[in-house]
């Protein structure tokens, strides 16, 4: 594909309920980044996927959030519960293998939790 | 990761060049310097990194200090295109977390 793509462009969710956001990474790359951006901040690390597997998940802020990769490209992040403090734009990444590989970045999803 | 300290704003003439500070004075050997920026309402776009010595491609030069404790993103002819927020960033090569930090938020003036 010609970049990464995310769905939808803009969430909006009443408090309480749950939300899926969808990354579909350029083709052929095996690692995966998700992040989150709070208005006037940098974007904050969620997690990192090596192929299927979650490498990192420490940014996760806590278990409302999940997040899979089941085929190795598509991911889906999943929020439960959804609170107002959800609200940002949750971007995404892919990369290809290897030392210093830049990091492709998505338009992003826009989540208002109401 | 070490963190990076840049200044808010910055203003730059159309034509001119933009240098863009970043102090890194915590930072250990084995992290690289990245530079992304984001033009409103984008994802980031990566602009350059490097290590130890000073870097040059297609967009910006890279100057990093002797000691690695700062460094400065330079933008030779800025265009209207290039107002965005910048973000200095460091990172160990291996690593998978980028700190993007709050960055720099640069308006080119026509």
């Amino acid at each position: 594909g010609a970049g990464v793509s995310q769905t939808p462009s803009n969430k909006v969710t009443e408090k309480g309920k749950y939300v899926e956001l969808r990354c579909d990474p350029i083709s052929g790359h095996t690692a995966l980044y998700w992040y989150r951006q709070s208005l006037g901040q940098g974007p904050e690390f969620l997690i990192y996927f090596q192929g299927t597997g979650a490498a990192d998940d420490s940014g996760l802020p806590n278990d409302r959030f999940f997040a899979v990769r089941p085929e190795g490209s598509v991911s889906t992040l999943k929020i439960q519960r959804t609170e107002r403090g959800d609200s940002a734009v949750y971007l995404c990444a892919s990369s290809s293998l290897g030392l210093h590989t830049e990091q492709f970045f998505g338009p992003g999803t826009r989540l208002t939790v109401l | 990761d070490a963190k990076t300290t840049q200044p808010p704003s910055m203003d730059c003439a159309e034509g001119r060049a933009a240098n863009l500070p970043c102090n890194h004075s915590t930072i250990s050997g084995n992290e690289y310097v990245y530079w992304y920026r984001q033009i409103h309402s984008q994802g980031p776009q990566y602009i350059i990194h490097g290590l130890k010595n000073n870097e040059t491609n297609e967009m910006a030069s890279l100057i990093i200090t002797e000691d690695r404790k700062s460094s400065t993103l330079i933008l030779p002819h800025a265009t209207l295109r290039d107002t965005a927020v910048y973000y200095c960033i460091v990172r160990v090569y291996t690593g998978n977390q980028f700190y993007f930090g709050t960055g720099t938020s640069l308006t080119v003036i026509p």
